[in-house]
């Protein structure tokens, strides 16, 4: 089955600057790649995916990046603010719907 | 996002005993999923369901049941809860494969 390495688990970075997220999977069918995050005491929010007949997609601050013949997918937060503070997952699925996530990242932005 | 709904959000239990997890949505969709949290292991897969007739075993099912009663409602049981049982749990909803998946608000489950 599909296993998705995730680094680094945590990161700390400084107001204004840009963060980076890297993801590595297994499985060459996959060919969905989400990112969630999560708030403290919250559920876990789509906030940007990405699939595999695309190289990069854009949403404000955040973009992801995915390299089809490396197996790997990287979010890219820019600007960042003290309330991108949170854990965000990876994940990489196929059509079949099932995803698998990988370990989490713990973001803090100090102001 | 009130459309997928969890109860209990809290539960503590005992050693031994059987509990059930529920879920439901108003999302209409056919795809629900259970998953456990714990600190530096992400979010694993228990179950999957499909639709109302078709259930499948997910990463870490051992310990695990499910039923899919309707096709809004997917209930998680523990037949003899132990404590490393003990996580937050999430149920997650999905239209179909390949998008994006929206998760209950997570029940916090601790096994004396």
């Amino acid at each position: 089955g599909e296993n998705v390495e995730q680094h680094p688990s945590t990161l700390s970075v400084q107001e204004g600057d840009s963060a980076v997220i890297k993801c590595t999977y297994s499985d060459s069918a996959s060919n969905y790649f989400p990112w969630y995050k999560q708030e403290l005491g919250k559920r876990p929010q789509l906030i940007i995916d990405i699939r595999s007949n695309v190289g990069e997609k854009k949403d404000q601050r955040i973009a992801v990046t995915l390299n089809k013949t490396a197996k790997h997918f990287s979010l890219h937060i820019t600007e960042t603010q003290p309330e991108d503070s949170a854990v965000y997952f990876c994940a990489g699925g196929t059509s079949y719907g099932k995803l698998t996530f990988g370990q989490g990242t713990i973001l803090t932005v100090h102001p | 996002d009130a459309d997928v709904t969890q109860t209990p959000r809290n539960r503590i239990t005992k050693t031994g005993k059987r509990i059930m997890l529920e879920c439901s949505q108003t999302k209409g969709h056919d795809r629900m999923y259970w998953y456990r949290q714990d600190p530096g292991l992400g979010l694993r897969l228990i179950y999957y369901s499909f639709d109302v007739k078709d259930i499948n075993k997910g990463e870490i099912s051992d310990g695990y049941s499910v039923s899919r009663q309707a096709q809004a409602k997917f209930s998680l049981s523990l037949e003899s809860a132990i404590p490393n049982q003990t996580a937050l749990y999430f149920c997650a909803t999905s239209p179909g494969g390949a998008e994006t998946q929206y998760f209950g608000p997570g029940t916090r489950l601790l096994v004396l």
